[in-house]
Formats: C-alpha cells, structure tokens, sequence
C-alpha cells in the first residue's frame, strides 16, 4: 500500500508563530502533492498544492516546501492566526486517486 | 457554486439496519469516492468509481457497497449496519483522466452516521 506519513498528529502554535507540518512519501511516480484544510464540522478544501518540478509554492502565508531527493514535503503556515485552527492533511498522487497522509489538528492560541 | 452534496450531516440507526449515504456532485465530474474519516487513522478510502456503473473497492470495503446509476450520484449502502461503522463519511468527486486528481478532490461537509 502506498503510503504518505504525516508529522506531527498534532501542533500547538501561538498567534504570529510560524506552523511546520511535515510530509514523507514513498512512491517515486507521485507528481502532484496537495495540501488539504479541514475545519470542524466542513469537509477538507484544497489549500495549496506542489507538483516535483519545483521547490517552492508561496501563496499568501502558505507555503509548500518540496524536497524530491529526500522524498519529502512540507508546509509552512508564516504569521498563524486563531482561524488557521484546522485539520491539515497532506496528500499524493500519480494518477486519478490521491494518498492522504494522517492529518495534523493545529491549534494557534491567542 | 460548485459542490457536493451529501444529503444528511447526521444520521443515527440501529445495529443490522441497511443504510443508505447519498451524494450528488454538479461539476460533471467523472470520478467520485467514499472515505470514512476516524481520530487518528485519517481518511479511509472506502470505494471509488471513474464512470457510471463502474466501481473499485478501496481500503477498507468490507461491510459496504456502492451504487452509480448516474454520473451525478453515488451511494454507500452499508448492507448490515454494525457499531464499528460509526463514522465521519466524506464524499468527494474530481475531473476525469489518468491526472484527474491532479485537479484536487471537492469535498461534501460529510455525514457523521452514529450506529447504536
């Protein structure tokens, strides 16, 4: 089974801090890594995503950082407010069916 | 706007019920899917289909079936509901194609079905 391990399950940030949630992956085929965010009650919404042909996605205080070498992804949430409180999943694909890693709560404290 | 619809945020049945999710997308997507999310164990794929009436178990099928009579539908049935089936069910669709998902899933705001 194809695999996407998220770390860590679960973040606690305060106001203004800078959130890291990390992505490793296995199967070299994976060409498109997006980023989900999920708040209580919603269903996950697209955030941002990568493809391995860059190292770097910035968009607004999100951003994805990609490793191909190491086979690892990562995103970046600069400034985290109290409403980036989420869910945040990462996941992978090469095909038409997307991998998801585990999910990280994060939790940004006033 | 564009969605997917689940038709029921919550949903309480008895042991042994058959039960029926029903989901309905209008992006004319070809691709839809079931997860069942859990604490801890994330999302869960259940069964996928890439068109009408074609369907591919996922991770964990036991327990399920599914139904696509029409590209805009699909239904979980769970035969014989049973306590561990307690769940988050999220629904989602994306374009068609071998990079499909390339184009990101959309996803229902979910059924939390409690089986008692």
């Amino acid at each position: 089974q194809q695999q996407v391990k998220q770390s860590p399950q679960s973040l606690i940030v305060q106001k203004g801090g800078i959130s890291i949630i990390n992505c490793a992956y296995e199967n070299t085929a994976f060409d498109y890594f997006p980023w989900y965010q999920q708040f209580p009650g919603k269903g996950p919404a697209l955030l941002i995503a990568i493809r391995p042909d860059v190292s770097e996605k910035k968009e607004g205080r999100f951003t994805i950082s990609f490793n191909k070498s190491a086979k690892q992804f990562s995103l970046h949430i600069m400034d985290s407010q109290p409403g980036d409180s989420a869910t945040y999943f990462c996941a992978a694909t090469g095909s038409y069916q997307l991998t998801f890693g585990k999910g990280t709560k994060l939790s940004v404290i006033p | 706007d564009v969605k997917v619809t689940q038709s029921s945020r919550y949903l309480v049945k008895r042991t042994g019920e058959k039960v029926f999710l029903e989901c309905v997308q209008d992006m004319d997507h070809e691709n839809m899917f079931w997860y069942r999310q859990d604490p801890g164990l994330g999302l869960r794929l259940i069964y996928f289909s890439y068109d009408v009436k074609m369907k591919e178990k996922g991770d964990i099928p036991e327990g399920y079936s599914v139904s696509r009579e029409k590209k805009e539908r699909f239904s979980l049935i769970l035969e014989s509901a049973s306590t561990n089936q307690t769940s988050m069910y999220l629904c989602a669709s994306s374009l068609s194609g071998g990079q499909g998902a390339s184009y990101g899933y959309t996803f229902g705001s979910g059924t939390r079905l409690t089986v008692v």
